[in-house]
């Protein structure tokens, strides 16, 4: 069965702590994206990989990381830094790192909660 | 002014009517448009993209792009209460990054 997976599908964090979300895709897609959204917003941008062992900051970088060191996977650590970091957690991959019209299909979502 | 726009709703029609999304889009070089629906809790799922002005047709989904007028529409014909959900419009600009509204909620009701 292919597709995207992430995991878990609840995750909370203590004050300090930094915690990493999963994604996972076995749809042999070049490119993977992490997308933050909250209630009233649309997606916003955190980070993507164009292809393994790089990666670019979107527009809201600042509090996150991340590593691409397979195809396959792309986690997101959320650090200490993100002051406000309660929000669904949405990973995305497409096929081809390049071309406009590169489609995205999104993975279950992670739902991010302080404690 | 927003890159994206929809109007947040909620839009809403009776079952077996015809639903009208809109969005507008700031930048004239943007290429490609997608329409997304997600339901509450849920992730976007793809119902419909479209490159070239005109209408595009896909079952009871029709997406209408007017590049002069830099809008995108998705009319969803015979609507049911499983059409019920939010729909985000995506627009990829140049730099090749999807820009997201911030969705229109439909409801449909019976």
């Amino acid at each position: 069965d292919g597709g995207i997976t992430q995991s878990p599908k609840y995750l909370f964090r203590k004050e300090g702590q930094n915690v990493t979300l999963s994604c996972e895709q076995n749809l042999n897609h070049d490119a993977m994206y992490w997308y933050r959204q909250d209630p009233g917003q649309g997606l916003r941008l955190i980070y993507y990989s164009q292809i393994v062992n790089d990666f670019q900051k979107g527009d809201i970088a600042e509090g996150y990381s991340v590593s691409r060191e397979k195809k396959e996977s792309f986690p997101l650590t959320v650090t200490s830094a993100q002051k406000n970091p309660t929000a669904f957690y949405l990973c995305a991959s497409s096929m081809l790192p390049q071309g406009p019209q590169e489609t995205q299909y999104f993975g279950p979502g992670t739902r991010l909660l302080v404690l | 002014q927003k890159e994206v726009e929809q109007n947040s709703g909620p839009l809403s029609v009776p079952e077996g009517a015809i639903a009208s999304l809109n969005c507008t889009y700031s930048d004239r070089g943007s290429q490609s448009f997608f329409w997304y629906r997600q339901y509450s809790g849920k992730s976007p799922e793809l119902i419909m993209s479209i490159y070239s002005n005109g209408d595009k047709e896909d079952g009871r989904f029709t997406a209408q792009l007017n590049k002069a007028s830099q809008y995108v529409s998705l009319l969803i014909r015979d609507s049911q209460p499983s059409d019920s959900a939010t729909y985000l419009c995506a627009v990829n600009r140049v730099t090749d990054k999807l820009i997201f509204g911030t969705g229109t909620r439909l409801q449909v009701f019976p």
